[in-house]
């Protein structure tokens, strides 16, 4: 099936520092999906962008299907921007999502 | 609209017990997914469903569980009998089918014990 990998796996920040996350992914796809899972547990979309780029605020995402990956900008950083970010692609033609491991950021103040 | 629901929140059960969990989707959304979360397996898919039907249950670890959707706006994930091994957050998901975007609810974070 396909493989999605996120990197980096843990990263801390200062708040109002900028970072990447990125997301590859084994196979062609037409979907992916950006999470945010919050200290609560919820899992909060943040982007489906199965190709181009987007913008929410201070989040961006680019994903480049034809080279299999996808890249998550979040800029000036704040605490709440804490939490688990994972990425999820479709496996073959079907509509089950499969989750990369995730990347646990933490913005200290 | 509420988003999809879940319930209950928290469960805490015995081992052996039988536990439900329960899921009301978006309205409109016709594909609905059972994801469980563990620390071990991350996110992973258990079940989902089409327009009320089984598409994929290859994620259901075992015949101890079962999903059921008898309509568009209910569905239960049952675990007969538990065991603490199944202790994890199990989220429902919903979307308009077709590689759509997907929406979860709030998660049953499951404890047996």
């Amino acid at each position: 099936g396909i493989q999605v990998e996120q990197s980096p796996p843990d990263l801390i920040l200062q708040e109002g520092a900028n970072s990447t996350l990125r997301c590859n992914f084994s196979d062609s796809v037409n979907n992916l999906q950006w999470f945010h899972q919050n200290p609560w547990g919820q899992l909060i979309n943040l982007f489906y962008i199965p190709s181009g780029t987007k913008q929410n605020g201070r989040l961006s995402a680019t994903t480049v299907a034809t080279e299999r990956y996808s890249l998550l900008y979040i800029s000036s950083s704040q605490t709440t921007d804490s939490g688990v970010y994972f990425c999820a692609v479709p496996q073959g033609g079907s509509e089950k999502l499969v989750f990369g491991k995730g990347m646990k950021l933490t913005v200290n103040p | 609209d509420a988003g999809v629901i879940q319930s209950p929140r928290h469960e805490v059960t015995e081992m052996g017990q039988e536990v439900t969990l329960r899921c009301k989707p978006i309205s409109g959304h016709n594909s609905l997914f059972w994801y469980r979360q563990t620390m071990m397996r991350g996110l992973e898919l258990l079940i989902y469903f089409n327009n009320n039907v089984p598409i994929d249950d290859s994620g259901m670890p075992e015949d101890r569980f079962s999903a059921k959707m008898p309509n568009a706006s209910f569905s239960t994930l049952k675990i007969q009998p538990s065991e603490p091994r199944d202790s994890a957050v199990y989220f429902c998901a919903g979307g308009k089918g077709g590689n759509t975007e997907a929406f979860f609810g709030q998660g049953t974070r499951l404890t047996v014990v």
